[in-house]
């Protein structure tokens, strides 16, 4: 189906592990986001991409770590999980086009114990 | 950097009734986008309606419309006639037209309780 899709829906970790959020969308968008979720906060932007092999950091990239090899996947990885990463993380993606609104994914949910 | 910012965390409204979400911005560029999106309980994001920097006349879609001052950097939304399901957490938005940029940058939004 297209669409954007983010795996998996919920994820329980613990602190030190390395974790990997992956993010998939069909429409060949130019760009790709990556938002955390929290009270208070909105939604942070982490890294975005704007083409492949293009990442540019956000407003709380610390800890994370992105990579586009292929304009469908945007896959974000924690490489030391702390509890502070505990979120609702979203993908997105868009055209080129400034105007042009967000299509995000269903969001996953992640614990860090 | 661009910054958003809603400074009412919580809103309520009697249904049938207009309230006025608020949200300014932070900017030295003169071409932008702004955008309010909707999150309901399903943590789905909509888009409610979406404003030109470069346009004066305020956008509107049906019972939506924002007021959109460029010089005092502020972008208000209106919902008229409130419905049950106009309850949800409302995000403004704000992106850039200049490419690569294209990041958008959201505020903390405002949750909007609808009251029978």
């Amino acid at each position: 189906d297209a669409g954007i899709t983010q795996s998996p829906r919920y994820k329980i970790t613990e602190t030190g592990r390395q974790v990997t959020l992956m993010c998939h969308q069909t429409w060949s968008h130019s760009y790709m986001f990556w938002y955390r979720q929290d009270l208070g906060h909105g939604l942070r932007l982490i890294y975005y991409s704007a083409a492949a092999d293009i990442t540019d950091k956000g407003e709380v990239p610390d800890g994370y770590v992105v990579s586009r090899s292929k304009t469908e996947n945007f896959p974000l990885t924690l490489e030391s999980a702390t509890r502070s990463q505990t979120s609702v993380y979203f993908c997105a993606s868009s055209g080129t086009e400034g105007n042009e609104k967000l299509f995000f994914g269903s969001g996953t949910q992640l614990s860090v114990l | 950097a661009q910054t958003v910012t809603q400074s009412q965390p919580e809103m309520s409204v009697q249904e049938a009734e207009t309230v006025t979400l608020s949200c300014t911005y932070d900017t030295s560029e003169s071409d932008y986008y702004l955008f309010w999106y909707k999150q309901p309980p399903s943590r789905q994001m909509i888009l409610v309606i979406r404003q030109e920097a470069y346009k004066q006349q305020n956008a509107t879609e049906n019972r939506f419309s924002v007021n959109f001052q460029k010089a005092a950097k502020s972008f208000s939304l209106k919902i008229s006639d409130s419905q049950l399901g106009d309850a949800a957490m409302y995000f403004c938005a704000y992106r850039s037209a200049f490419p690569p940029r294209g990041d958008m940058r959201f505020g903390a939004g405002t949750r909007l309780t609808v009251k029978p």
